[in-house]
């Protein structure tokens, strides 16, 4: 069964720092593209970052430019998301999800998410 | 404000056809394939169509996706209780910035 689970959320303070995980099995992970996006509460969906199988190539959203950095390690078939500078606009369910292997840009599956809270 | 346009609720009763549409421009749905995701209350959403009108396997026929220059729509037919969720259209956009552009999504009420 594919499966994404997500990891690493929480109470974080402004300014500070927060590393996402999500280990993924089911599937051979480092042929996939994987994608975060993430959900504030009562809002929709807005995509963050991306980045190739073999995590040679990544996107990230200008909202989280400079701040948020996407990688992975496929030995570990697990994929980051480390987040600094955090800011309360940042408070959000992130949820990482695959792509296929050519590069088009749809999800299946997604992770059940983790709650990521900036607050003082 | 979100890149692609949808409608903000969409209603419907027991056994109708309702369609919601996402309407975006060139540099998106008018140049990269479209999808769309159901959202059930307090779950992660779950791929419904892919590659514009692509069913992944498992998903009834009762959903069925479309798309004409740069707009799309999501069909559903026979409508059923269990359909009530948030609905969200997405496509790549090729603009300056980049990334996967959402619709606001659109929350469907089965009367």
């Amino acid at each position: 069964e594919v499966q994404l689970v997500e990891s690493g959320g929480g109470l974080v303070q402004p300014g500070g720092s927060l590393r996402l995980s999500c280990a993924a099995s089911g599937f051979t992970f480092s042929n996939y593209w994987m994608h975060w996006v993430r959900q504030a509460p009562g809002k929709g969906l807005v995509w963050v970052s991306r980045m190739n199988g073999d995590g040679t190539t990544t996107n990230h959203a200008d909202s989280v430019k400079g701040r948020f950095t996407i990688s992975r390690d496929n030995a570990k078939n697990t994929l980051y998301l480390q987040m600094n500078s955090l800011r309360a606009e940042d408070t959000a369910v992130y949820y990482c999800a695959r792509a296929p292997p050519s590069g088009y840009n749809w999800f299946d599956p997604w992770g059940q998410g983790t709650l990521v809270t900036v607050s003082s | 404000q979100s890149v692609l346009t949808q409608p903000p609720s969409a209603s419907g009763t027991p056994g109708q056809r309702v369609t919601i549409s996402c309407s975006g421009s060139s540099s998106n749905i008018g140049s990269n394939t479209l999808s769309w995701y159901q959202q059930l209350p307090g779950t992660a959403p779950k791929l419904l169509i892919y590659n514009n009108n692509q069913r992944p396997s498992g998903v009834p026929d009762r959903f069925s996706g479309s798309k004409s220059g740069t707009s799309a729509s999501l069909a559903i037919s026979g409508l059923q209780s269990e359909d009530e969720a948030d609905y969200y259209c997405a496509a790549w956009d090729d603009s300056l910035s980049g990334g996967v552009a959402f619709g606001g999504g659109t929350k469907l009420t089965v009367l």
